[in-house]
């Protein structure tokens, strides 16, 4: 099983474009969580998935960001406009779900840069 | 609501050197606990868990006893090295998809 997928590992971008972060997660897996993790707050949920649906999306800063899961293998995180301040690493992860708290499974996360 | 509380690091020991890392939850009911490791420019993984009181999670020689009279689940390995330098997080789940991490520990090990 190749795990889970993110791309691209590093992005560069201007202030006030767009920005789109891409996660494929584990074949079978139910369950994906968009996290973001930075010196100051360490490791914040964005939003949570399960069976395509978004259930938890409170962790979102705002309006800026949105997230979409349009089949159970791909994912996309979008931020429009970007601020500097969304500089970050965004992780993606995946598991299978249920009520006992599944092992989460990370891919190895997008370096946002927001200049 | 539940937290998970760790020490600050950065820890920096010498190779073959004991390690504790400590963490201590708040929670109602009985949440599961973890450890994950973040090695350099990685995701998180999973080290090891345990599910209820005085259960004891293993692996790669790290071991976390659930103590729920001490509401703690410290992080332990009788002798480091070097590969062992990460970033180490307690986290929490209670039953839910919502897990809660604590701030991480930064381990060095020097040759």
């Amino acid at each position: 099983d190749a795990g889970v997928i993110q791309s691209p590992r590093h992005e560069v971008t201007e202030m006030g474009q767009e920005v789109t972060l891409r996660c494929k997660p584990i074949s079978g897996h139910n369950s994906l969580f968009w996290y973001r993790q930075t010196m100051m707050r360490g490791l914040e949920l964005l939003i949570y998935f399960n069976n395509n649906v978004p259930i938890d999306d409170s962790g979102m800063p705002e309006d800026r960001f949105s997230a979409k899961m349009p089949n159970a293998s791909f994912s996309t995180l979008k931020i429009q406009p970007s601020e500097p301040r969304d500089s970050a690493v965004y992780f993606c992860a995946s598991s299978l779900g249920g009520p006992r708290n599944e092992k989460l499974f990370f891919g190895s996360g997008t370096q946002l840069s927001v200049l | 609501g539940n937290s998970v509380t760790q020490m600050e690091g950065p820890v920096t020991l010498s190779e073959e050197a004991f390690l504790t890392i400590n963490c201590t939850y708040t929670a109602t009911g009985y949440p599961s606990l973890f450890w994950y490791v973040q090695y350099p420019g990685e995701g998180l993984q999973l080290l090891l868990k345990a599910t209820k009181a005085d259960d004891k999670g293993s692996n790669k020689g790290f071991e976390a006893t659930y103590r729920k009279e001490t509401t703690s689940f410290h992080l332990e390995k009788g002798s480091v090295q070097v590969s062992d330098s990460a970033v180490y997080f307690c986290a929490l789940s209670g039953g839910t998809y919502k897990y809660i991490f604590g701030t991480g520990t930064r381990l060095k090990v020097l040759a």
